[in-house]
């Protein structure tokens, strides 16, 4: 496989349930991401993973909780949502994040769905 | 504060129609412009990157420039297969990546 790879690509929940979205990239990248894609917004940046470690929370709330093993796997997990919650949540990665002008390469997403 | 501004939201286009999408941005510190093109229920692909005033890039029947305020994307002659929606992304010198909220190109036959 090559690229970044999302599963599940859809996901329902309730709003107490406990889910976890992972992300597994095969191009030898370092930094891996998260972003939230809502309609009509542009991608928000959720966190930041660098070597393993989280370089940037941007002041997401607590119920999205991230975790990162190593430099391919990136897991999202979810607990308690909100219907606002619901979006396409997209994982990303790239070189390293400093490095001038690498672009980030994103998966497909997946699509959350909040009851 | 900084921010990126796609324009139009939407753009309906015949085959064969060219025309031209704009990324406006005001930012600290310009470190790069990224392109990308998303299709429906798939995530954004990267098309290109443009570093520096006066630079263009071209792929296909795409080709991107880059001023000190702004950026285009050019489309020659488009094909319904060139439907979608295009992303820019300015790159700041803090290493942040802002996007903006893209421009949605329907091209019909």
């Amino acid at each position: 496989e090559t690229g970044v790879t999302q599963t599940p690509r859809h996901l329902v929940m309730g709003m107490t349930n406990k889910k976890s979205l992972k992300c597994e990239q095969h191009l030898g990248h370092n930094a891996m991401y998260w972003y939230k894609q809502s309609a009509k917004k542009p991608l928000e940046l959720m966190f930041v993973y660098n070597f393993k470690e989280q370089t940037e929370n941007n002041s997401v709330p607590s119920r999205f909780s991230p975790e990162c093993p190593n430099s391919s796997h990136l897991f999202l997990h979810l607990h308690t949502l909100q219907p606002e919650d619901s979006a396409l949540y997209l994982c990303a990665s790239s070189h390293s994040t400093g490095t001038s002008n690498q672009p980030q390469h994103f998966g497909d997403g997946t699509r959350l769905s909040i009851l | 504060e900084d921010q990126v501004t796609q324009s139009p939201e939407a753009l309906r286009l015949q085959e064969g129609e060219s025309s031209s999408l704009n990324c406006s941005y005001t930012v600290s510190g310009l470190r790069g412009l990224f392109w990308y093109r998303q299709d429906p229920g798939k995530g954004p692909e990267f098309l290109f990157t443009l570093y520096s005033a006066g630079e263009e890039k071209e792929k296909e029947r795409l080709k991107a420039t880059l001023t000190k305020k702004e950026s285009f994307l050019h489309i020659t002659a488009p094909k319904p297969e060139d439907s979608a929606t295009y992303l820019c992304a300015v790159h700041l010198n803090t290493d942040k990546l802002i996007f903006g909220t893209g421009t949605r190109l329907q091209v019909f036959p």
